[in-house]
C-alpha cells in the first residue's frame, strides 16, 4: 500500500516568508509526528499528534512554528517568517499498532521536505 | 547561516564484512530502543529494536546488543552488501505511554565493493 507522503519534495523560500508543509500519512495510522533533520545531523521531534488528544507541541522551537491535524488524516506544519536556521529536511512521520517482528507500534516516515531558506 | 561541511561519523567496509554500528545512548530511563536506516534522500526506515529487559536481539543479518552498565548499543551487520550503505540512526524512548523517541546522530555507513 501508499506509504507516507509529503509535499512539496523542495521548497525554496525567501527569508522572512511563511512556508507550509504537509503531510499524508499511512491511512489508519492514528499517531503522527514532525521532525527536523539539519545536514549531518539527527531527527530533532518538533510535534507529535495522537488520534484526538491534545498535540504534543513541547519540540516547536519557537511560536513561529504550528501544526494541524485534520482528523485522523492529513497535517501541515507551517513555519512563519521564515529564518535561514529553519533550512532543514522536514520529516513526516506515521505510526501503526505493534505487530510482526516490533515490540511496539512502528514509526514509518514520509522521504521528506527539504527547505531552503535564502 | 548554517554551518557547512559537517561531518557524521563515519564507517568504511568491505562487502562480505561484517559491520559493528555502535551507539551511546543518555537516559538510564529508557526502556526500549531502536535502529534506523536512512538511504540518501529518503526518510529513515525501521530495522530492528529492542527492550531495555533484553541484552540481544536478532533479525534477519542484524543483531542488536544492549548494554545497560555502560549505556550503549551497537548494531551488527552481517556479510555487508552496498545496499546496506546509508546513514544508521539509534533512537531510544523513556516510555511512560507517551511514544516519542530521541535520535541520535547518526553514522555514516560505506560498503565497498
Amino acid at each position: 500500500g501508499a506509504g507516507v507522503s509529503q509535499s512539496p519534495s523542495n521548497k525554496v523560500t525567501e527569508k522572512g516568508k511563511d512556508v507550509e508543509l504537509r503531510c499524508d500519512p499511512i491511512s489508519g495510522h492514528t499517531a503522527l509526528y514532525w521532525y527536523r533533520q539539519r545536514l549531518g545531523q539527527g531527527l530533532e521531534f518538533l510535534i507529535y499528534f495522537q488520534g484526538n488528544s491534545a498535540p504534543d507541541k513541547s519540540g516547536l522551537p519557537s511560536d513561529r512554528f504550528s501544526a494541524e491535524r485534520t482528523g485522523e488524516s492529513v497535517s501541515t506544519l507551517t513555519i512563519q517568517r521564515t529564518q535561514q536556521e529553519d533550512s532543514a529536511v522536514y520529516l513526516c512521520a506515521s505510526r501503526e499498532l505493534a505487530g510482526g517482528s516490533s515490540f511496539v507500534d512502528t514509526q514509518y516516515f514520509g522521504p521528506g521536505t527539504r527547505l531552503t531558506v535564502l | 547561516g548554517e554551518s557547512v561541511g559537517l561531518h557524521l561519523p563515519t564507517l568504511s567496509v568491505q562487502e562480505g564484512d561484517n559491520s559493528i554500528i555502535n551507539c551511546a545512548y543518555s537516559n538510564s530511563a529508557s526502556d526500549y530502543f531502536i535502529w534506523y536506516k536512512q538511504e540518501s534522500g529518503k526518510g529513515p526506515q525501521f530495522i530492528i529494536d529492542i527492550r531495555s529487559n533484553m541484552d540481544k536481539r536478532q533479525g534477519q543479518r542484524v543483531t542488536v546488543l544492549l548494554n545497560k552498565t555502560v549505556k550503549h548499543l551497537s548494531l551488527q551487520i552481517a556479510a555487508t552488501q552496498p545496499g546496506d550503505s546509508a546513514v544508521y540512526f539509534c533512537a531510544e524512548n523513556i516510555g511512560g505511554g507517551s511514544y516519542i523517541p530521541t535520535f541520535g546522530r547518526g553514522t555514516s555507513l560505506i560498503v565497498h565493493p
